[in-house]
């Protein structure tokens, strides 16, 4: 069975500094894997996905993520921190699973002017 | 067009209530989702249709109760629910439901349900 573990539920970052949310998964084979944003009492918005090709993938808002098979890991960043990226930012994965999607516990962004 | 429309936003109702939340996605996607969120926690799995038929029920009470009328419709019935079913409930959908990689999730903004 495949799950994932988010580092951290609370982030704090200054407003410019860089952004690092870490997500870490557990397979046997390589999943697909994503990374959704969360602002109060909305939906779920994708930030980026891997799936195939490149390990390291860019999403919308400046962020990016880098697929690490060897650590089993697919962290967040962002350069620098907007006050608009506070959030609740969730990873997620689905392996050959038929529309199953595995979200990770999440983790607050707080960004601090 | 790469919206899901969820109604209503807002829902309250008493444990003797039946009511519906419903879902809509004009992207061609065959495969639609129901998930439960409740605050500070990721979404859970209730259901999932594939090709407008229940393809996962993730051991969800009775009081829940889907319908896929077509291919870009989604209900939820809700009757006797309890107070701790309280929670923000988000439909969703993706783009092919028979393949080992169906696409990624496409969520509306959800509604938000309590039960007095």
């Amino acid at each position: 069975a495949q799950s994932v573990t988010q580092l951290g539920s609370h982030v704090s970052v200054s407003e410019g500094a860089l952004v690092l949310l870490r997500c870490n998964y557990s397979s046997s084979v390589p999943p697909y894997l994503f990374w959704y944003v969360q602002y109060p009492n909305q939906g779920l918005q994708l930030l980026l996905k891997y799936t195939t090709g490149a390990t390291l993938v860019k999403g919308i808002n400046g962020f990016e993520a880098e697929f690490k098979k060897s650590e089993t890991s697919f962290h967040l960043t962002k350069p620098s921190a907007h006050m608009s990226d506070a959030a609740e930012y969730f990873c997620a994965v689905t392996l050959y699973n038929f529309n199953k999607f595995y979200f990770g516990s999440g983790t607050k962004l707080n960004v601090k002017p | 067009d790469t919206e899901v429309t969820q109604t209503p936003k807002h829902l309250v109702m008493g444990m003797t209530n039946k009511k519906s939340l419903k879902c809509e996605q004009h992207m061609g996607h065959r495969a639609m989702y129901w998930y439960k969120q409740k605050a500070k926690k990721p979404p859970e799995l209730m259901f999932v249709y594939s090709y407008e038929k229940l393809s996962i029920n993730e051991s969800v009470p009775s009081r829940f109760s889907p319908e896929c009328p077509n291919s870009s419709l989604l209900n939820l019935h809700l009757h006797a629910l309890q107070p701790e079913d309280s929670a923000l409930y988000l439909c969703a959908s993706s783009q092919d439901a028979q393949r080992e990689y169906s696409g990624e999730l496409f969520f509306g903004e959800g509604s938000r349900l309590t039960v007095l």
